[in-house]
């Protein structure tokens, strides 16, 4: 069944070092939303696109995050460097033209900063 | 500022209840709300969406309201189950973004 896939599920890095996370949308769904969760702030939006323009980015420490989606069917996020405080669950979610339809989400990449 | 909040923060019931959660907004424009659900260590899964012209939908056990001039939304669980555990939480879509509440965390004991 169409769901949208995130790679890895868990990663643990060292301060310092570049973590990539990657998103599959489900097939057709033109927008994609990137969220981090944490205990403390909940779900917070970082950036989205449709049609693979970035729309809104402004949640996003620009000086060490970037998102790309350089196909229709991959998303990534990128922290260069990443830092203790950016360990959380991050979150694609992708949904289709119609706004009034559901977003659906991935299981989430899990980032521990060490 | 669009913001979302839900209450309560968390709740504890025993099986066979029911509740409410409540959820209120100021997000503007509007274009629709959902509730989603979030089980420990999943992505959240989609309940219920409504849009300005809805006042209540249901899925299962699930009865979510929506008055849009008070710009109040309430989820409704009857008969709660041990596997309605998780938390509860309410989005507002405007402009093309989402909006996430806090959400409220429901424990269901037996």
């Amino acid at each position: 069944d169409a769901r949208v896939t995130q790679t890895p599920r868990h990663k643990v890095t060292e301060m310092g070092q570049e973590v990539t996370m990657r998103c599959q949308p489900i097939l057709g769904h033109n927008t994609v939303f990137w969220y981090r969760q944490t205990m403390m702030q909940g779900l917070e939006l970082l950036a989205y696109f449709r049609n693979r323009a970035p729309l809104d980015d402004s949640g996003m420490p620009k000086d060490r995050f970037s998102a790309e989606m350089p196909d229709a069917t991959l998303a990534t996020l990128k922290i260069q460097p990443s830092e203790p405080r950016d360990s959380a669950v991050y979150f694609c979610a992708s949904a289709p033209r119609d706004p009034n339809t559901e977003a659906f989400f991935g299981q989430g990449t899990r980032l521990t900063v060490v | 500022k669009n913001q979302v909040e839900q209450s309560p923060q968390s709740l504890i019931i025993l099986e066979g209840k029911n509740c409410t959660l409540q959820c209120n907004y100021t997000v503007s424009p509007f274009s629709n709300l959902r509730w989603y659900k979030q089980d420990t260590g999943r992505g959240p899964v989609s309940l219920t969406i409504m849009t300005f012209s809805e006042n209540t939908k249901s899925n299962g056990r699930y009865t979510a309201t929506l008055d849009a001039d008070t710009k109040q939304s309430s989820l409704h669980i009857t008969a709660s189950q041990l596997s309605d555990s998780a938390s509860y939480i309410c989005v507002v879509s405007g402009l093309g973004k989402l909006i996430f509440g806090q959400g409220t965390e429901l424990s269901v004991k037996p």
